[in-house]
């Protein structure tokens, strides 16, 4: 069974900060998502790293992957309030087809 | 833009109602999903389906079943609704199986 963790699950930060959001799964994998959901909203896809080594940036976001070690991260740089949300690493197991196994969510607070 | 429709928001039942959730894409994808969302558990996939009249159980089916006539539309329903199935039910959809999964706004459902 496919199982999925994140760490930390609650995360308040001063605007300005950098910090890292860690996302562990516990078997093969060579495709990882990471969504964000405002509070009251539904999920929006952040980046897809589909392969060992990928890196994706979009503005203060980092996401990266490492399939040997089964992690991906999620870097904030110099965090604004806007950044404040629920970001959800997803897993796609190399042999479950379309299923997600989704990891339990990070909320992150910014702070001014 | 990809856009995934669910016919509620918020939604009041009583235990032991029928209840039918309707989820509607407009970018002639495959693949649709069904999830729940509760605090604490990420989100745990319910029952998919990969083409029209095609599904497959999810993580978490007991107590639910699908319904996928049209390609466009994917209802999940309630046979008799239980206190422990309120919850926020969120549908996806992905063009091919292992693309990026698009969501819907959520209906969140009461059931008391």
């Amino acid at each position: 069974e496919l199982k999925v963790e994140q760490n930390p699950l609650f995360l308040s930060m001063q605007e300005g900060k950098n910090y890292t959001i860690y996302c562990n799964y516990s078997t093969t994998s060579d495709r990882l998502y990471w969504y964000r959901q405002d509070p009251g909203k539904s999920l929006e896809s952040l980046f897809v790293l589909l392969s060992n080594g990928a890196v994706k940036q979009e503005g203060r976001l980092m996401a990266s992957l490492d399939t040997k070690a089964r992690l991906s991260t999620l870097h904030i740089t110099a965090a604004v309030h806007d950044l404040s949300a629920t970001y959800f690493c997803a897993v796609d197991g190399e042999t479950s087809g379309s299923r997600l196994t989704f990891g339990e969510g990070t909320q992150l607070t910014v702070n001014p | 833009d990809v856009k995934v429709t669910q016919s509620s928001r918020y939604l009041v039942k009583r235990t032991g109602e029928k209840v039918f959730l309707e989820c509607v894409q407009d970018m002639d994808h495959e693949n649709m999903f069904w999830y729940r969302q509760d605090p604490g558990l990420g989100l745990r996939l319910i029952y998919f389906s990969y083409d029209v009249k095609m599904k497959e159980k999810g993580d978490i089916p007991e107590g639910y079943s699908v319904s996928r006539e049209k390609k466009e539309r994917f209802s999940l329903i309630l046979e008799s609704a239980s206190t422990n199935q309120t919850s926020m039910y969120l549908c996806a959809s992905s063009l091919l199986s292992r693309d990026t999964q698009y969501f819907g706004p959520g209906t969140r459902l009461t059931v008391l």
